[in-house]
């Protein structure tokens, strides 16, 4: 599993509330992911890291936005939650410091905006 | 724009064939493949990376190929088991960009 633990694993929040989403790793690779399933849609990149404070938008990045200030955490704050925030947040990392490294993922985050 | 096709969206077969599982993908200007396995209500579990310039990855009963010119990809299940009914997805990392793109999957059911 490379290590990755994501908190909380299950969320259920109010519109309009601030959400902070964490993906922790052991292994001290460089690149990190935040990634959500929704069904129709598949699985859509929503912010990466390339190292510490180095982070880049993805296709999905409205209404989110990252932090990263040491190696093994990677944060996903959602400033503002709204129902189309609902999902299932996952945490990846790339193996061998590489960007197009093996891929693996955390056990997910399962969040409900009512 | 690199789009990824999983066909078909589910698939059941019984017990101890042999199948085959398809993903296509639109630009052929990819850096590798990779192949996953995801439980109901779990994560995604890394099944095989091959990069662009090999043509197949094996690892047990399980055989990914490449083939980048025609933008195809298949895994090939030998001898499948109740235990491998999951849903397989594809995923490509496109050239000069820090992504995976990926298929929305195939539903596999193996029936004993």
């Amino acid at each position: 599993d490379a290590g990755i633990t994501q908190s909380p694993r299950h969320k259920v929040t109010e519109t309009g509330t601030p959400v902070t989403l964490r993906c922790h790793q052991t292994e001290n690779h460089r690149y990190m992911y935040w990634y959500r399933q929704d069904p129709g849609h598949g699985l859509r990149l929503i912010h990466y890291s390339y190292g510490v404070k180095d982070t880049d938008k993805g296709e999905v990045s409205d209404g989110y936005s990252v932090s990263r200030s040491k190696t093994e955490d990677f944060l996903l704050t959602l400033e503002s939650a709204t129902s189309s925030q609902t999902s299932v947040y996952f945490c990846a990392i790339s193996v061998g410091n590489l960007a197009n490294g093996e891929q693996f993922f955390g056990p997910g985050t399962r969040l409900t905006v009512l | 724009k690199q789009e990824v096709t999983q066909i078909p969206a589910a698939l059941s077969v019984p017990e101890g064939e042999n199948l085959v599982l398809n993903c296509s993908f639109t630009d052929s200007a990819i850096y590798n493949l990779q192949w996953f396995r995801q439980d109901p209500g779990k994560g995604l579990t890394s099944l095989l990376l091959i990069q662009s310039s090999q043509r197949e990855q094996t690892s047990g009963r399980l055989n990914a190929s490449l083939d980048k010119s025609s933008g195809r990809s298949t895994l090939y299940i030998a001898a499948s088991q109740p235990g491998d009914s999951a849903t397989y997805l594809c995923a490509v990392t496109i050239q000069g960009a820090q992504k995976l793109v990926f298929g929305q999957g195939t539903r596999l059911t193996i029936n004993p």
